[in-house]
């Protein structure tokens, strides 16, 4: 079975600054998808950036980038120029190449101070 | 274009009773599925219906059951309540294209208290 993991409870970052986001997943499959989520008070979920297994280049989005490592299964995020609305809940999910089934790790609260 | 809706946004219920939540996906999308969001965890997945079938399942008992309409709406029903149950329900419509990576969008969720 496929799991998500995502080792940091708590994050924090100054505004204008960068931080790292980490997630490690498992899984046998070769195809595979990843995306990252954001949750903010709101509680809708909202896709930040996603990311295909079989790509070896890292997608990026605007102040957001991933570094995709397939190898180690490790898939982090990374915002640049950190702003205020940044602050959330940051998901990290996984689905399978022929399934429509998202499976999350259990998130990272960030914090943006001014 | 209306997102995802979800109704009610809140509801309480007591222990022993059933529930009924329901979703509206995007226009054009035809899978629409369901997660659970236990407070402080991420989001489990219930089910997934597509063209009014089920298409996956977690693990999740035999109380919880849904179902998906010819407009494709979607409703999630839960028996038997228990204090457990007590999450956010959180409802993702997609375009569900195994051969693409498509985006999906969630609705802000009902949260069910059970007392």
């Amino acid at each position: 079975a496929q799991t998500v993991t995502q080792s940091q409870p708590e994050m924090s970052v100054q505004e204008a600054e960068t931080v790292t986001l980490s997630c490690t997943y498992d899984t046998s499959e070769s195809d595979y998808y990843l995306f990252w989520y954001k949750q903010p008070p709101s509680r809708q979920m909202i896709l930040v950036i996603r990311q295909e297994a079989y790509k070896q280049q890292n997608a990026t989005e605007n102040r957001f980038s991933v570094n995709f490592q397939k190898a180690a299964k490790s898939f982090s995020l990374k915002i640049s120029d950190s702003q205020l609305g940044d602050a959330a809940m940051y998901f990290c999910a996984y689905r399978g190449y022929n399934t429509d089934k998202l499976i999350f790790g259990t998130g990272t609260r960030l914090q943006v101070f001014p | 274009d209306a997102g995802v809706t979800q109704s009610p946004t809140h509801l309480i219920k007591t222990r022993g009773q059933q529930v009924t939540l329901r979703c509206s996906p995007i226009s054009g999308h035809k899978s629409v599925s369901w997660y659970q969001q236990v407070l402080g965890q991420g989001p489990q997945f219930i089910f997934q219906y597509y063209e009014k079938e089920e298409r996956g399942r977690g693990n999740f008992p035999d109380r919880f059951s849904a179902r998906q309409f010819p407009n494709y709406s979607s409703e999630l029903n839960v028996n038997a309540l228990l204090l457990g149950d007590s999450a956010l329900y959180l409802c993702a419509s997609s375009l569900w294209d195994p051969l693409a990576n498509y985006g999906y969008t969630f609705g802000s969720g009902t949260r069910l208290t059970v007392v």
